[in-house]
């Protein structure tokens, strides 16, 4: 079993629709979950990061870690096209920075 | 807004060759790491760096690769002899602290002939 799961998409969704992407893990220990976004052939930009469980908001943004699970989401509402890109979940144990990442997920925002 | 630069952009080297790739970190940070993305494959974790030593490596990081701080601001890769598989996109990224936020720089494209 991977360590990270991510469904790789694409997604396709129409301008405005609330997009709901996730990860699954399987390691317990994963404390530490960030969501990054990549545009193609750029590096990877944070857009959250969550310490634990709960929720955290911004702006369009909304990250949900459900360690129970081992299932964290990001949602994004009122999609826009510029939101068009690749979703990296990313996670890791501890603080020494060994991320685990997911494959990421491509989202189309269609006008 | 502050970033994490890198250069090249784009290295096209011959089997073999050695390569360096440079990164300039966050003026205020102390943590620094090198990923590597093959294209169309997963972010891979290379080593963390921090107070002048590594830190952390993975298994990809082995005898053909070094880090140095050579001076204040720069951040380097050396790839000693340069194999086909190590073409890919290496992105350096920086952290105030253990454990913070990554901030990436855009990569370095790496094509091996």
């Amino acid at each position: 079993q991977k360590e990270v799961e991510q469904d790789p998409g694409p997604l396709s969704v129409p301008e405005g629709a609330i997009v709901s992407l996730n990860c699954t893990y399987s390691n317990s220990a994963f404390q530490y979950f960030m969501w990054y976004r990549q545009y193609s052939r750029k590096g990877p930009e944070l857009l959250m990061y969550t310490y634990s469980s709960g929720n955290k908001e911004d702006g369009r943004f909304t990250a949900q870690v459900d360690k129970s699970s081992k299932y964290i989401s990001l949602f994004i509402r009122d999609s826009q096209p510029s939101d068009s890109a690749t979703y990296l979940c990313a996670m890791s144990a501890s603080s020494n920075y060994q991320l685990i990442w997911g494959a990421g997920t491509k989202l189309i925002i269609k006008p | 807004e502050p970033e994490v630069t890198q250069t090249p952009s784009h290295q096209v080297t011959q089997m073999g060759q050695e390569v360096i790739l440079r990164c300039v970190p966050i003026s205020n940070h102390l943590y620094f790491y090198w990923y590597r993305q093959i294209l169309g494959q997963k972010v891979e974790f290379l080593v963390s760096f921090y107070n002048n030593e590594i830190s952390e490596k993975s298994e990809i990081f082995d005898d053909q690769f070094s880090v140095e701080r050579p001076d204040g601001s720069n951040f380097t890769l050396k790839i000693r002899s340069t194999k086909l598989e190590d073409s890919a996109m290496y992105f350096c990224a920086s952290s105030t602290r253990d454990g913070g936020e990554l901030f990436f720089g855009e990569g370095s494209r790496l094509t091996v002939l």
